[in-house]
């Protein structure tokens, strides 16, 4: 079964609006990132954030260990925005990494 | 700019074809990740290494992929016998540690397999 479920599969927004992504995981975690992927383009780590928030500019992550769950919000979105979010966790130091399935944001003007 | 580098940046094989793939880590990190990306987005680990050595691999990389990262040389996936379900974004990211605090990812070789 899928480790790590993303939610929404796809988002679109207007200009200025605010974006709630979310991840939720289906074991224990060691780790997890936020990834920003844009069309064509490589991914971008956004935000290492194994618990806890952490705040960047207009994004913010909180990831909750215990509940196994972490969210990436956006406020204020921007046209640039645009693509695809996509969480990862790793394992109990297993080497492997496991991606969610991602979150299609399109931002409107 | 992505500081690990792939090549090619897009790749078109023939079905049985070999199909190769290089990657360049970011200078300092020892350890390297290969994952497959699908037109669905979803990602596929294939392998990793740590310095020259293998660490984990998956059953269809051990039997349908040649893979290694020797030292002052690129690290290399090649597909053996490229088949069309292989078309995808071939993903290299590499890590400072071993605990994979930070990856950082290339550009990815886009494969089509005709």
């Amino acid at each position: 079964g899928q480790q790590v479920q993303q939610s929404p599969t796809s988002l679109v927004l207007q200009e200025g609006e605010n974006a709630e992504l979310q991840c939720n995981f289906s074991t224990s975690l060691n780790s997890m990132q936020w990834f920003y992927q844009r069309p064509g383009g490589s991914l971008i780590s956004v935000f290492y954030n194994p618990s806890g928030t952490k705040q960047s500019g207009r994004l913010t992550s909180t990831t909750v260990i215990k509940e196994r769950r972490s969210s990436l919000h956006i406020s204020s979105s921007q046209i640039t925005d645009s693509g695809t979010y996509l969480c990862a966790m790793e394992r109990n130091s297993n080497n492997r990494i496991f991606f969610g399935d991602g979150t299609q944001l399109v931002v409107k003007p | 700019n992505s500081k690990v580098i792939q090549t090619p940046r897009y790749l078109v094989k023939g079905q049985g074809q070999k199909a190769k793939m290089r990657c360049i880590p970011e200078k300092g990190h020892p350890v390297v990740f290969w994952y497959q990306q699908n037109k669905n987005n979803e990602f596929k680990f294939l392998i990793n290494f740590q310095n020259q050595e293998v660490l984990q691999q998956i059953d269809m990389t051990e039997k349908r992929f040649s893979a290694e990262c020797p030292s002052n040389s690129p690290c290399s996936l090649e597909i053996q016998s490229s088949e069309a379900g292989d078309s995808a974004l071939y993903l290299c990211a590499s890590s400072p540690t071993l605990s994979n605090e930070r990856l950082f990812f290339g550009h990815g070789t886009k494969l089509s397999v005709l």
